[in-house]
């Protein structure tokens, strides 16, 4: 069956210091993946995606994702985090000509001052 | 319009009372989705439409619950006889290109209903 998961539940992490949220994969065909954040009060917003060529994705905010297909993972990084980064984050994964993602269940991240 | 709303933003009401839940799209976009978030959970699909085609149903959850997208722009999700199970957030999204590789997904800020 298709799924995601994202282990961490919560992460704190101080301003300035690096992240890495992580999420894993099971899907049958080569999937998409994405990663969106949600900020407190509003939608989910597409920080970037990957469907195929270079593993190592770019995004909007500084964020970048890398696609491993022999750990069935897409992880999320970001070498220095700004306190504005506190927000929810969702994996998401998907396949060509089909419409439904399927979102893992969200990592909380918590930025310290 | 400039991106997907939502309305209500918030939603309370009573057991056995039905609710109806309102997605803008972004007016472009062909195809609209909705989805159900439970507390600490992700986003999980309900269902689409393109234009006012509606493909896919088998995400709704009961058959107290229905989707309409008459003119293939704004799109109504209606619950009927409420249950306490049905409290969420019901996220809308729209996108154009849907299931190719360029598509994707713009979501609203959802509706969070809560039924007492």
């Amino acid at each position: 069956a298709q799924s995601v998961t994202q282990p961490d539940i919560h992460i704190t992490v101080s301003e300035g210091a690096s992240l890495e949220l992580r999420c894993n994969y099971s899907y049958g065909a080569t999937p998409y993946l994405f990663w969106y954040v949600q900020s407190p009060g509003q939608g989910l917003q597409l920080l970037l995606k990957y469907f195929s060529g270079d593993t190592l994705v770019q995004g909007i905010k500084g964020f970048e994702a890398e696609f491993k297909r022999s750990q069935s993972s897409f992880n999320l990084r970001k070498p220095s985090v700004h306190w504005s980064d506190a927000a929810e984050y969702f994996c998401a994964v998907g396949a060509s000509g089909t419409y439904k993602y399927i979102f893992g269940t969200g990592t909380r991240l918590k930025v310290l001052a | 319009g400039a991106g997907v709303s939502q309305s209500p933003r918030y939603k309370v009401t009573k057991r056995g009372q039905d609710v109806t839940l309102r997605c803008d799209p972004i007016s472009s976009h062909a195809t609209l989705y909705w989805y159900q978030q439970a507390l600490g959970q992700g986003p999980e699909f309900l269902t689409y439409f393109n234009y006012e085609a509606q493909p896919d149903k088998s995400g709704l959850p009961s058959d107290r619950f229905s989707a309409e997208r008459p003119e293939g722009s704004i799109s109504t999700l209606t619950i009927q006889r409420t249950e306490q199970r049905d409290s969420a957030m019901y996220r809308c999204a729209s996108s154009s290109q849907a299931g190719t590789v360029k598509e994707t997904q713009y979501f609203g800020p959802g509706t969070r209903l809560l039924v007492l």
